[in-house]
């Protein structure tokens, strides 16, 4: 059982390109997340969705988009990538927003902006 | 301003021990407390929870203590293992209406000493 899975694993990028990181789970869950970490940093939620077809912002979403068109995959993407931008990203997924329902992690995508 | 809070960014116990990681919060709405487990290159994976209405959880050899009035958790390890060394998260999730968001605290990243 695969779980979550986050492609790629590493990436590294010129300021300005853009790239779309992906992240598939095979759990049928309905909810999925897109985080950062930077050094000495907690999680910081970027957008999430509840469901296929739909999105929402979270905490630090300037500079993202993410879609969520199949219910398995849940895509992040940077238009116009930035220094700032450099971090690596984790994709998360939960079968709801119950408090019986922990979120389930991939292992991360690592990005360099350069 | 950081609404969940890890002030020990280390802690080192001696195999057998207990190791004590604790959590500090500041938003009241918060109504349900986890703990990731991370090791390097890998997610989180979810380790414990506890609603507000309780004060204790325990799993195995982890068990969870929350103090509300005090806003302070604490998850108690007995006895330590080496496999158990990972940097630890404490994470809150807000009550509120359509509120899936978790926030993070910074970490603790915990050595057991064999």
């Amino acid at each position: 059982n695969a779980g979550v899975t986050q492609t790629p694993k590493f990436r590294v990028l010129k300021t300005g390109q853009s790239m779309t990181l992906l992240c598939a789970q095979d759990m049928n869950h309905e909810y999925m997340y897109w985080y950062r970490q930077d050094p000495g940093m907690g999680l910081r939620l970027i957008h999430y969705s509840v469901g296929e077809g739909t999105t929402a912002k979270g905490e630090v979403p300037d500079g993202y988009n993410v879609s969520r068109l199949k219910k398995q995959n849940f895509l992040l993407g940077l238009e116009s990538a930035a220094p700032s931008q450099t971090s690596v990203y984790f994709c998360a997924s939960s079968y709801g927003g119950g408090t019986n329902q922990p979120q389930h992690f991939g292992d991360g995508t690592r990005l360099s902006i350069l | 301003d950081q609404q969940v809070k890890q002030n020990s960014p280390s802690l080192s116990v001696q195999e057998g021990r207990i190791s004590i990681l604790n959590c500090d919060y500041t938003n009241s709405m918060f109504d349900y407390f986890l703990w990731y487990k991370k090791y390097p290159a890998e997610g989180p994976t979810f380790l414990i929870s506890i609603s507000s209405i309780k004060d204790k959880n325990e799993d195995g050899r982890f068990t969870v203590f929350l103090n509300k009035s005090a806003k302070h958790l604490s998850l108690h390890i007995v006895p330590s293992q080496p496999g158990d060394s990972a940097v630890y998260f404490c994470a809150a999730r807000w009550a509120g209406a359509g509120s899936y968001q978790l926030t993070f605290g910074k970490g603790t990243k915990l050595s057991v000493i064999p």
